[in-house]
């Protein structure tokens, strides 16, 4: 497998314009999140998904940014309109259940997208 | 509210010594505990996980210590390498499958 997927892995937008970025998980993974990453806050746990649900969205700053998991192998954030302080690095990352036999709910990153919004 | 927290965010370490990163967490309820490393341009990698249960659980060169009592989580990697500089992060599984991390720890090897 070619472990989890993310793009773009840079963009560079202006103040207001919308950001779509794009994650592929783990083919058979249970469970999708998405993090975002800044010096400031560190790694800030934005939402997550199991089996295409979203089950916790707490972490999701405002109504500028929304999620959706379509399907088992597709998720989207997206940013509209987008502002500076939104620059990071977002990551998605994806895992098994840990009851799940052998597995140890370990989660498996993407390499991030990082935003830059100027 | 409750978070998973760091001591220190640098720490240097000569290369052959043993690195102890140290972390503090708040929420008792967590029931299992991870380290990630993270290096540049990269994502977090898993390196081991302990569950609350247990105070000790080791794996190839690394071992975490978990303190209930103090709520206290480290992460010892003996023999340091020039391959181990990157930054720590610890994590704590809050409840169901939500995955909390916390500031992280910058290693760094002194030749």
């Amino acid at each position: 497998d070619a472990g989890v997927i993310q793009s773009p892995r840079h963009e560079v937008t202006e103040m207001g314009q919308e950001v779509t970025l794009r994650c592929k998980p783990i083919s058979g993974h249970d469970y999708l999140f998405w993090y975002r990453q800044t010096m400031m806050r560190g790694l800030e746990l934005l939402i997550y998904f199991n089996n295409n649900v979203p089950i916790d969205d707490s972490g999701m700053p405002e109504d500028r940014f929304s999620a959706k998991m379509p399907n088992a192998s597709f998720s989207t954030l997206k940013i509209q309109p987008s502002e500076p302080r939104d620059s990071a690095v977002y990551f998605c990352a994806s895992s098994l259940e840990r009851t799940t036999r052998g597995s140890t709910g370990e989660l498996f990153f993407g390499e991030g997208s990082r935003l830059t919004v100027l | 509210g409750e978070s998973v927290g760091l001591h220190l965010p640098t720490l240097s370490v000569q290369e052959g010594d043993n690195s102890i990163i140290n972390c503090a967490y708040s929420n008792s309820a967590s029931d299992y505990f991870i380290w990630y490393k993270q290096e540049s341009g990269k994502g977090p990698q898993f390196i081991i996980d302990i569950r609350s249960n247990m105070d000790k659980r080791q794996g190839q060169r690394v071992t975490v210590l978990l303190n209930k009592t103090v709520k206290h989580l480290s992460l010892q990697i003996a023999a340091t390498q020039p391959g181990d500089s990157a930054v720590y992060f610890c994590a704590e599984n809050e409840r169901d499958d939500k995955i909390i991390f916390g500031k992280g720890t910058r290693l760094h090897i002194l030749p």
